[in-house]
């Protein structure tokens, strides 16, 4: 069964820092691209990022780029984000999310974990 | 950057009713097309992948169609599970823009 398991969510101030973790078991980790997408609090889903199989290639909205990095480890099944410069803007439920490989379609994703950007 | 809008925003509908929704890609897309159903609390679930083709385990009632910019999902008999939000998504690009989601709720 493929689980997908994010965690790191917390409360943060804006211009802080913060590392999300996604553990993935249940399927060839190193055989997939992975994505972060994210879903504010009553809005619409956000493409964020992804990363590819092998860690070479790495793709980011404008609305994070230069701010996000995403990595992977297929050592540990584990996808990560590293959040810098947060907004309040960027308070949001946090997906990880598998990709289908031939089509980019995203075929199952973890529960979410909560980043909230407050003073 | 492709962008995706979606119609209606929300609609309501009755059990056993059709429902069609419309997506639409502001450049060619091929076949790249995805669809999500998303209930309250809930992560977003993989409906329809390339347009057209069922993901495993899916109702049969679901079903896509589209090529280039216009897409459409339809649901040909709304059952009481599938009040929800429904999202598109381009995959043609690799910034996998979403459309901003249609809500499907009880008349």
């Amino acid at each position: 069964e493929v689980q997908l398991v994010e965690s790191g969510g917390v409360v943060v101030q804006p211009g802080g820092s913060l590392r999300l973790s996604c553990a993935a078991s249940g399927f060839t980790f190193d055989d997939y691209t992975m994505h972060w997408v994210r879903q504010a609090p009553g809005k619409g889903l956000e493409w964020v990022s992804l990363i590819s199989w092998d860690g070479g290639s790495t793709y980011y909205a404008d609305s994070v780029k230069g701010r996000f990095t995403i990595s992977r480890d297929n050592s540990k099944n584990s996808l990560y984000l590293q959040m810098n410069s947060l907004r309040t803007e960027d308070t949001a439920l946090y997906y990880c999310a598998k990709d289908t490989r031939e089509e980019g379609a995203l075929d199952y994703w973890g529960q979410g974990t909560l980043v909230t950007v407050s003073s | 950057d492709i962008q995706m809008t979606q119609s209606p925003s929300s609609l309501s509908a009755s059990v056993g009713d059709r429902v069609t929704i419309t997506c639409r890609a502001s450049q060619s897309i091929s076949s790249y097309l995805n669809w999500y159903q998303q209930k309250p609390g809930k992560a977003p679930k993989l409906l329809i992948y390339a347009a057209s083709s069922l993901q495993s385990g899916v109702p049969s009632r679901f079903s896509g169609s589209g090529s280039g910019t216009d897409f459409t999902l339809t649901i040909s008999s709304l059952q009481p599970e599938d009040f929800a939000t429904y999202y598109c998504q381009q995959s043609y690009s690799t910034l996998g823009t979403f459309g901003p989601g249609t809500k499907v709720d009880i008349k």
